[in-house]
């Protein structure tokens, strides 16, 4: 695709339901990241990606929190036992090399409830 | 503790002159420099980029200035225009991947 697609767009989930965030990263780019970013704030890096590999995930939150990449393409954000405080929108970029810009996604914002 | 901050949450100026954004840094390994545009309900959008071996970089209306010694950049957009309403976001980054963001100014141009 021309660029970075995250699905869906919109997700309310009952507090400690389990959702599932989805990237679609740019056709050949390498790098995928992922960035939380609650109201008012900037984005927060949660982890980082190069193909399949899970390079860094200094950022995730807590252990209810996983990604991954299985075939070093598209990237599932994965957050268990939702809690009101995972309210946030979540960001995928994707970036081709690196000292080039990543590229964002829309988002995906998410409303615990 | 905050590494990139941006200490003014919101700029309004008039269309045709020129808007100055500015970030500040305290990490001293961070050795690249980025600032995106985010419009309501879009993710953040590449603007422009400096490198810490320069100090201005240039790109039709947007200039971005990094002073290494005071660890602060800014952004100048000269003229403004009305489209360039939207949140900027400075972002910054060392040896690692990861961008660290300030939490973002956001900027009016009034017709």
């Amino acid at each position: 695709g021309a660029g970075v697609s995250q699905s869906p767009r919109y997700k309310v989930a009952k507090r400690g339901q389990d959702v599932a965030l989805r990237c679609d990263p740019i056709s050949g780019h390498v790098s995928l990241f992922w960035y939380q970013q609650a109201l008012g704030q900037g984005p927060e890096f949660l982890t980082y990606f190069q193909n399949e590999a899970q390079l860094d995930k200094s950022g995730l939150p807590s252990d209810r929190f996983f990604a991954e990449r299985p075939e070093g393409s598209v990237s599932t954000l994965k957050i268990q036992r939702t809690q009101q405080e995972d309210s946030a929108v979540y960001l995928c970029a994707s970036r081709g090399g690196r000292y080039t810009e990543a590229f964002f996604g829309q988002g995906t914002r998410l409303t615990v409830v | 503790d905050q590494q990139v901050k941006q200490n003014s949450p919101s700029l309004s100026v008039q269309e045709g002159r020129i808007s100055i954004l500015n970030c500040d840094y305290t990490n001293s390994m961070f050795d690249y420099f980025l600032w995106y545009k985010k419009y309501p309900a879009e993710g953040p959008t590449f603007l422009i980029s400096i490198s810490s071996i320069k100090d201005k970089n240039e790109d039709g209306r947007f200039t971005v200035f990094l002073n290494k010694s005071a660890k602060h950049l800014s952004l100048h957009i000269v003229p403004s225009q009305p489209g360039d309403s939207a949140v900027y976001f400075c972002a910054a980054r060392s040896g690692s991947e990861k961008l660290v963001f300030g939490k973002g100014t956001k900027l009016t141009v009034n017709p």
